[in-house]
């Protein structure tokens, strides 16, 4: 049974670039949450998507956008990187509203993004 | 934003001694999560304490729930260098469908052999 797969899991790029951070969630979960962790703090919210709509979003500019596919899994994009995206980006799945259980997250091991 | 506050920010400790960790928060909460994370890695969920519950067992851990003063604690028992990681409080509200986390800042716990 597949975890949460992310990737890439490093990547590099340059003050005013783009990224694209892509997430496939643990099998049976529907609903994918995105985090920023910066060194030595705890993960940020930055949205959540459910049936492919953005149904939470955390204090995040609109520089960051995201997507969900029918098949659950997700992107995260980030538009004019600044030095301070460098972060580590966790995307976690978990089962949807309908559910009746508590919203446990299952995590991916994360993407390392540095901004030069 | 950030609700659990765990305290202490960091704990450092001999293998086979106890770790306990506190977290504190400030809304009407459904339930209390503790995660871990080992450095610069994913986190791992750990366990669930709903409100109505004051205590709640796993393996070598033991959380408990203080609703009346917003706080909780985990308690780590018989402690191995594997243990060290980063520990994380996590609530989920009472809000319908509201199914967002807030996280603290984290306790940085390190086991020495």
């Amino acid at each position: 049974d597949a975890g949460v797969t992310q990737s890439p899991t490093h990547l590099i790029k340059t003050r005013g670039q783009q990224v694209t951070l892509r997430c496939s969630p643990k099998s049976g979960h529907d609903t994918v949450s995105w985090y920023q962790q910066a060194l030595g703090q705890g993960p940020q919210f930055i949205f959540q998507y459910y049936e492919e709509e953005e149904r939470q979003r955390g204090n995040f500019p609109d520089r960051f956008s995201g997507h969900q596919f029918p098949n659950y899994s997700s992107e995260l994009n980030v538009n004019a990187l600044l030095l301070g995206d460098s972060a580590l980006y966790l995307c976690a799945s978990s089962l949807g509203p309908k559910s009746s259980g508590a919203n446990v997250l299952t995590f991916g091991a994360g993407s390392r993004l540095t901004v030069l | 934003s950030q609700q659990g506050e765990e305290d202490p920010q960091a704990l450092s400790i001999q293998e086979g001694e106890n770790a306990t960790m506190n977290c504190s928060y400030k809304t009407s909460i459904n339930n209390l999560q503790w995660y871990r994370q080992n450095s610069g890695r994913g986190l791992v969920h750990l366990i669930l304490i709903r409100s109505n519950e004051r205590e709640k067992h796993s393996g070598r851990l033991r959380v408990t729930l203080d609703t009346s003063k917003k706080s909780s604690s985990l308690l780590i028992t018989a402690s191995r260098a594997a243990d060290t990681a980063s520990y994380f409080c996590a609530t989920g509200e009472n809000a319908g469908n509201n199914r967002k986390l807030i996280w603290g800042l984290g306790t940085s716990l390190a086991v020495n052999p």
